[in-house]
């Protein structure tokens, strides 16, 4: 199995704080990606990462920020907790996203479940 | 656009079959297929790159229609295992090189397979 993890597993955070978000890998893959899971709408992309420090929104990316210092890790931070983040994040990676190279999907880690209360 | 999934949800008796269909109102590149099994992250199927392009994967298979816009997921003989919510994923935009792309996922299918 690829080796990605996130933490924490789960959160409870107030209204109005900061909380960061961790994905860390072992397989030095160059894409990295936040999704976050909501019943009804599925997976929707919040960032994505293409590189250390090359970065660039998704579909849902307001109220979001995220870093990538290391190749290993992507760190998405919620600047400022609102009770509709309450949610199931997900990060991926993938080895290699061109179109010709068909041998890779993305993979998931476990997700995190945070609550803001 | 988020790609539009049908059925929402799908009722099956072991042994029976089950397609589930992936639309998109623009141009489709590429079409990935995900499960997730209740509680756990989702697991890459499949990807197809190429219009007319049909794939296998045990008894799951899909097929991609570039000109129609669509993916469908064909579950054949299904199994107790297969039970889960099935995610077509597409490609939001045309992708940069070297930035790759960025995968949309429709709203999800649930998939319950009785014994």
């Amino acid at each position: 199995d690829a080796g990605i993890t996130q933490s924490p597993r789960h959160k409870v955070t107030e209204t109005g704080t900061p909380v960061t978000l961790r994905c860390h890998q072992t397989e030095n893959h160059r894409y990295m990606y936040w999704y976050r899971q909501d019943p009804g709408h599925g997976l929707r992309l919040i960032h994505y990462s293409y590189g250390v420090k090359d970065t660039d929104k998704g579909e849902v990316s307001d109220g979001y920020s995220v870093s990538r210092s290391k190749t290993e890790d992507f760190l998405l931070t919620l600047e400022s907790a609102t009770s509709s983040q309450t949610s199931v994040y997900f990060c991926a990676i993938s080895e290699s996203w061109y179109r010709g190279d068909e041998n890779y999907g993305y993979t998931f880690g476990s997700g995190t479940r945070l609550t803001v209360v | 656009q988020q790609p539009v999934q049908s059925p929402q949800a799908v009722i099956l008796r072991e042994g029976e079959d089950a397609v589930i269909n992936c639309s998109s109102s623009k141009a489709l590149y590429s079409v990935h297929w995900y499960r997730q099994k209740h509680g756990e992250a989702p697991v890459f199927l499949m990807i197809l790159l190429k219009g007319g392009e049909q794939k296998g994967h045990d008894k799951i298979s899909a097929s991609f229609n570039e000109k129609k816009q669509q993916s469908s997921l064909y579950l054949t003989a299904s199994q107790l295992s297969y039970s889960g919510t099935y995610f077509c994923g597409t490609e939001m935009g045309i992708m940069i090189y070297n930035q790759g792309g960025k995968l949309i996922f429709g709203q999800g299918t649930e998939l319950s397979v009785k014994p």
